[in-house]
């Protein structure tokens, strides 16, 4: 498998327009995290899905920020409108979580770096 | 809630020298402790894990570490680092039984110096 896949990995925008971020998860992966990382407030966890479905969104910082899953493969990241405090790396991980314990570990992928100017 | 604390943020190191990054969990249960590694421009990537048993767990790339339940750490270590061990590593913990969600350290830059 080539591992969780974003993209783009570079975005630049100029501020008020709409960011879509999208992540292909690993096969057979049963739970999807977004994750934004900044200098200030390291890496926080903005939501995350099990089976499609979203289970807790509380770490979305704002009614401007939305996440999908539309199926097992494909899951969206948008922010309308852009802000330039939304500056930041983004990253998708998927989990195996299924029922063994050793299933706990998060394959994240290379992030997108977002610049709203 | 469970929380991680890693005391510092950047570790400046010569290489082949020793090194350990420190972590502190705090969490009402039982937990998962893990350390990912984060190259430039890239996402993390997991160097090792503790579930159960062993108290030390050995990683890739030479790093270990243990767990530590009585002063609640979880410490980073290798003997002898290279220039490529630079960069940012983070401690991450989670609650078996519960969500399974890791809860992430702020980080910790590691700086080889040849």
């Amino acid at each position: 498998d080539a591992g969780v896949i974003q993209s783009p990995r570079h975005e630049v925008t100029e501020m008020g327009q709409e960011v879509t971020l999208r992540c292909k998860p690993i096969s057979g992966h049963d739970y999807l995290f977004w994750y934004r990382q900044t200098m200030m407030r390291g890496l926080e966890l903005l939501i995350y899905f099990n089976n499609n479905v979203p289970i807790d969104d509380s770490g979305m910082p704002e009614d401007r920020f939305s996440a999908k899953m539309p199926n097992a493969s494909f899951s969206t990241l948008k922010i309308q409108p852009s802000e330039p405090r939304d500056s930041a790396v983004y990253f998708c991980a998927s989990s195996p979580r299924g029922s063994g314990v050793q299933n706990t570990e998060a394959f994240f992928g290379q992030g997108t770096r977002l610049t709203v100017v | 809630a469970q929380s991680v604390t890693q005391l510092d943020s950047q570790v400046p190191v010569f290489e082949e020298a020793p090194v350990e990054l420190r972590c502190n969990y705090s969490s009402s249960v039982s937990v998962y402790l893990f350390w990912y590694v984060q190259y430039p421009n890239q996402g993390l990537q997991l160097l090792l894990k503790y579930l159960s048993g062993s108290t030390l767990v050995k990683g890739i790339n030479g790093f270990e570490a243990e767990f530590n339940k009585s002063q609640t750490s979880f410490h980073l270590r290798k003997p002898s680092v290279h220039i490529s061990d630079t960069a940012e590593y983070f401690c991450a913990v989670s609650e078996p039984g519960g969500s399974y969600i890791p809860t992430f350290g702020r980080g910790t830059s590691l700086i080889v110096h040849p």
